[in-house]
């Protein structure tokens, strides 16, 4: 069964460096996404991706943050210069065009410190 | 902005028994999907299950199914039979299909399965 792939599995960065997290989408699907969730809380929104541009972003998704898909099969997360705040969990998630549910990732387990 | 609130943070119920997570939302869409995320302790998000608002029939998965009750803006996921496996954080949430099909999500209800 396809599913969606997210490397690292955890990354630990110091804070002010920069971080790329990287998914692979399902192959056929069109529509990605990036959530995040900080320990013990809820899954937060953080951008979603069509047809090569950004169609929406939450208000965490700030100058900070950058996405990319570079080659038609990733689809990265960049993180500029990281946080403490930044700690989380990162989940990819994709869905084909015309469908409602979204496939998620593994995740990954961002520490800055 | 939709707002999906769940407002039981924990529940834990004896293996093989009935448990129903709440939860309710707002939103001013006539048309819209909700669903219930699971996250076991590998902490991926797994669908459970979903609904669309057009939809008055509740949709049932094996031994998970929904009441969703559309003009009170509630709906909780039922499992029967509960098993060990069953124990994890569940997320209720809504999508605006229009909305470039983003998830809000809820702040999860922890459900623990006792033997």
């Amino acid at each position: 069964e396809p599913e969606v792939t997210q490397t690292p599995s955890h990354q630990v960065t110091q804070m002010g460096q920069e971080v790329i997290l990287r998914c692979v989408p399902i192959s056929n699907h069109l529509y990605f996404y990036w959530y995040r969730q900080i320990l013990g809380q809820k899954v937060e929104f953080l951008v979603s991706f069509y047809n090569n541009e950004i169609s929406e972003k939450s208000e965490i998704f700030d100058d900070q943050f950058s996405v990319e898909r570079p080659d038609g099969s990733n689809f990265t997360l960049k993180i500029r210069s990281t946080k403490l705040e930044d700690s989380a969990m990162y989940f990819c998630a994709s869905s084909p065009t015309g469908s409602t549910e979204a496939f998620f990732g593994q995740g990954t387990r961002l520490t800055v410190v | 902005a939709q707002t999906v609130t769940q407002s039981q943070p924990e529940m834990s119920v004896q293996e093989a028994e009935t448990v129903t997570l709440s939860c309710t939302y707002d939103t001013s869409e006539n048309n819209y999907y909700l669903f219930w995320y699971k996250q076991p302790p590998s902490r991926q998000m797994i669908l459970v299950i979903r609904q669309e608002a057009y939809k008055q029939q509740n949709a049932t998965e094996n031994r998970f199914s929904v009441n969703f009750q559309k003009a009170a803006k509630s709906f909780s996921l039922k499992i029967s039979d509960s098993q060990l496996g069953d124990t994890a954080m569940y997320f209720c949430a809504f999508m605006n299909p229009f909305g470039n099909e983003k998830l809000t999500f809820g702040t999860g209800t922890r459900l623990t399965i006792i033997p």
